[in-house]
């Protein structure tokens, strides 16, 4: 139990339509991060939120966007799904933003079809 | 070449056995994450290192940052540690964080 909880656990759309993706992180972490997960491959860092800022991005292009909030709660958002977004999404939260431990959700698994 | 390369891919063993799994990376970092991830996707941070050694129950860490490499030991294996190994190398001055492919770890009664 780490005290992640991400919602929807699953969930399928169409190509072309548009997901969001919410995590609730532990009280006091102000930091939150999203990752990709393919089936059968390590995750792919999205991007990073601090204190509802963010504050470093991977190489996904702008239709990933989010949103951290003051609740400690933050949203993924993904636009014109393609079929290669379908995968493992996890967040993560930490205390520090550069030096914390990390805390993951249970993740979000997305199918495009 | 990946920024972060584990070794091996895959590991079988027999329970009891000591276990060792290991992380190279390229780049300089301010710190390295050891993370379990069981069938289903749940991942849990197992240790978070910049220098030395980290001990907990079975489990040990250990990382060399002029050599560029950690370990994970898992002493007196047991078929609940099968799971997917992953280190990921947070990069100096980035926030993004860089994952190892994996290992998966099947330990057999």
């Amino acid at each position: 139990e780490t005290g992640v909880t991400q919602s929807p656990t699953h969930l399928i759309k169409t190509r072309g339509q548009q997901v969001t993706l919410r995590c609730s992180s532990q009280s006091g972490h102000n930091t939150v991060s999203w990752y990709q997960q393919a089936l059968g491959q390590g995750p792919q860092f999205i991007f990073q939120y601090y204190r509802e800022e963010e504050n470093g991005r991977g190489n996904f292009p702008p239709r990933f966007s989010g949103l951290q909030f003051p609740n400690y709660s933050s949203e993924l958002n993904v636009n014109a799904l393609e079929l290669d977004d379908s995968a493992l999404y996890l967040c993560a939260s930490s205390l520090n933003v550069n030096t914390g431990e990390l805390f993951f959700g249970e993740g979000s698994r997305l199918t495009v079809l | 070449k990946n920024e972060v390369e584990q070794s091996p891919q895959n590991l079988t063993a027999q329970e009891g056995e000591f276990i060792t799994i290991n992380c190279s990376y390229s780049v300089g970092i301010s710190a390295l994450h050891w993370l379990q991830q069981h069938p289903g996707g749940g991942i849990v941070s197992l240790f978070m290192l910049s220098s030395g050694k980290k001990k907990h129950g079975r489990l040990i860490a250990t990382i060399n940052i002029q050599e560029k490499h950690s370990s994970l030991h898992i002493t007196a294996s047991h078929p609940r540690d099968s799971a997917v190994y992953i280190c990921a190398a947070r990069k100096q001055g980035a926030q993004k964080l860089v994952f190892g492919q994996g290992t998966r770890l099947t330990i057999n009664p």
